[in-house]
Order: C-alpha cells, then structure tokens, then sequence
C-alpha cells in the first residue's frame, strides 16, 4: 500500500460521536476516493475528488462530509455516527498509469457501539 | 449503471490445482475496464489483473488469467497451480474507461477461495 497513508487504522465510537478518518498519497494524483466495506461485501464508493478543491458524492455518501484539504489530503468526516456506519474505510487514489487501477490504503476499520 | 455479480460465495481447491472464480457484469458504458483484487485476512486490498474493453488477447500476470468474454459480459479469473497462500476473499470490479470517472469503480460481493494443503 505504498503511497496511501489512512489514519487511524483502528477505532470505537459511541452513537453520535463524531470523527475524522485522514487520507494522504505521495503518487502526485489529483484524483481520490473513499470507500466503505461491509461485513461480507464488496466495496462501495461514498465520496470522491477528481482534482482538488473538488468533491462529489458516490454510491453511498449519506451521513459522511469530506474535505479535500490540498493535493495530498482527502478526509471523511462522520459527524453523528451511527452503528448502521460500522465497517472498514478505504481511501484510494490511482495507480499503475495508463490502467487508473486503484491503490487503496490499508484501511481502517470502524465500530460504532 | 454499473453492476458486478460474483454467484460463488465461497470455493476450495485442492494446492497445485488451478481454480476459476466466476464474475460476471453489466453495463451500458462502450469502453470500461474489468480487474480483480485479492484482499488476505490481514485486509488490505492487492490489484492482481486489469483487462480493457477493447482488448482482444486476455489478460495474463504471472499465474493470473482474466478469461474475458465479452457477449457474455463475463470476466472470470483462473489461478493455475494454486498455492496455500492464494487463500483469500476476491473481488472482481469494473470502472468507465474514461479518466474523469476512471477511480469510480463497482465491485462485486467477493467469493472467498480456501486453497487445501
């Protein structure tokens, strides 16, 4: 996962709590992603930037906001939490050039009590 | 829309045999791209094979094949002489081929593959 750096990798919220999950790629791609696994699931995209300073929504973006801080950056905020948000967060940007694959960050993984 | 369908929710193999994992798709798009993750117990996710639309010859990596047919809007992947350390979950996914939406990709549910000894 060379290159895309999520922070925190681990973490446990109450109801209604709120937090950020931080994205940062060293690749130089003015595009990035966020993405939600759950439970048994394949990933589904919730937010994406094409170029910085832009955001748009994906398949599933209800009750998360996201910044693109600058180039490198790109957060996800979850501002009341909620237990139906419990999974494991992915951020990507492309990869290999000339395919756009995606490189994901190691993830991380959130439960909501 | 996009949509990625993966009928096999768990497959074992014998090692040293090889394995296909079924993937199917749909779309109305005229160029996309077809891939396939392997994602380990320690949960990361690891880019294995790429096919485009428009490619005529499937794509080979290493002991990867993607078996690409494109009337049946199918992409399965076959991992010849499997090994121990194949055992994973995977992920067959696709994505438009144009670069304003190339990272808006759609993934299937997974088929997780136990390889045995």
């Amino acid at each position: 996962n060379a290159g895309v750096t999520q922070t925190p990798k681990f973490q446990v919220l109450k109801t209604g709590q709120s937090m950020t999950l931080q994205c940062a790629q060293d690749m130089n791609h003015n595009s990035m992603y966020w993405y939600r696994q759950d439970p048994g699931m394949g990933l589904r995209l919730i937010y994406y930037s094409a170029s910085e300073g832009t955001t748009d929504k994906g398949e599933v973006p209800n009750g998360y906001n996201v910044s693109r801080l600058n180039k490198r950056e790109f957060s996800l905020r979850l501002e009341s939490a909620a237990p139906s948000q419990t999974s494991v967060y992915f951020c990507a940007t492309p990869g290999k050039t000339g395919t756009n694959v995606l490189t994901f960050g190691a993830g991380s993984r959130l439960t909501v009590l | 829309a996009q949509k990625i369908t993966q009928t096999q929710p768990g497959m074992f193999v014998q090692e040293k045999e090889a394995v296909t994992l079924d993937c199917t798709y749909d779309t109305s798009d005229q160029s996309y791209g077809l891939f396939w993750y392997k994602q380990p117990s320690s949960g990361e996710m690891i880019f294995l094979i790429y096919q485009g639309s428009y490619d005529e010859q499937n794509a080979t990596e290493g002991r990867y094949s993607l078996n690409f047919q494109k009337a049946r809007k199918s992409a399965n992947l076959v991992i010849s002489a499997s090994q121990l350390g194949d055992s994973a979950m995977y992920f067959c996914a696709m994505r438009p081929e144009d670069n304003t939406n190339a990272g808006k990709s759609t993934f299937g549910d997974g088929t997780t593959l136990t390889v045995k000894p």
